[in-house]
């Protein structure tokens, strides 16, 4: 079954530092566009970064310079590394890979893992 | 950046209503749209992509359509597992945009 797992949420302090993994099952994470999208207690969602086929990236521009995305194929994993993180940066985080490469709608997703930024 | 407004925010039906959500896009999008379902404390469900193709697995009750700006997501004959939040996001561009949400609540 193609399935995705993150890890590697919890509480941090504002201005800290923290990395989510998301482990890739029964597909390659090299094979497509691997994304990250957030969701805010009781908000909506929002799309956070991409990582092309090619090896290129993008950054929504509320993240851009704070977060980096990066893959290990041979972990079939995709990562998020989030630094000077903010209040308004807590949210449940999810990994969701895209329906094909080119085409940016996400069609699996893993549980997501939450991340509070807090004093 | 591509602002995706939906309407309504919530929408209270029984079952066996049609239901009709509606998505505008601030610029024209092509039929370069997405439908998901969302349940409390549950990841994003894709049923929908290029505006009216029903994603494998999905049921037949639900339809989509529309393009440029304008685009609906239909369920016609509300089931109790529908009840949930549905999204629409656009991929015509970056950053990648996506509606405020419209929950489907039971009347």
């Amino acid at each position: 079954e193609v399935q995705l797992v993150e890890s590697g949420g919890g509480l941090v302090q504002p201005g800290g530092s923290l990395r989510l993994s998301c482990v890739a099952s029964e597909f390659t994470v090299s094979s497509t566009y691997m994304g990250w999208v957030r969701q805010a207690p009781g908000k909506g969602l929002e799309w956070v970064s991409v990582f092309y086929t090619g090896g290129t990236t993008n950054y929504a521009d509320s993240v851009m310079g704070r977060f980096t995305i990066s893959r290990d194929i041979s972990k079939n994993t995709l990562y998020l590394q989030m630094s000077s993180l903010r209040v308004e940066d807590t949210a449940v985080y999810y990994c969701a890979k895209t329906k094909r490469s080119g085409t940016s709608v996400f069609d699996i997703w893993g549980q997501g893992t939450m991340v509070t930024v807090s004093s | 950046d591509i602002q995706m407004t939906q309407s309504p925010s919530t929408l209270s039906a029984s079952v066996g209503d049609r239901v009709t959500i509606t998505c505008r896009a601030s610029q024209s999008i092509s039929s370069w749209l997405a439908w998901y379902q969302q349940k409390p404390g549950k990841a994003p469900k894709f049923l929908i992509y290029q505006a009216s193709s029903l994603e494998s697995g999905v049921p037949s009750r639900f339809s989509g359509s529309g393009s440029g700006t304008e685009f609906t997501l239909t369920i016609s004959s509300l089931q109790p597992d529908d009840f949930a939040t549905y999204y629409c996001q656009q991929y015509n561009s970056y950053p990648l945009t996506f509606g405020g949400g419209t929950k489907v609540e039971i009347k």
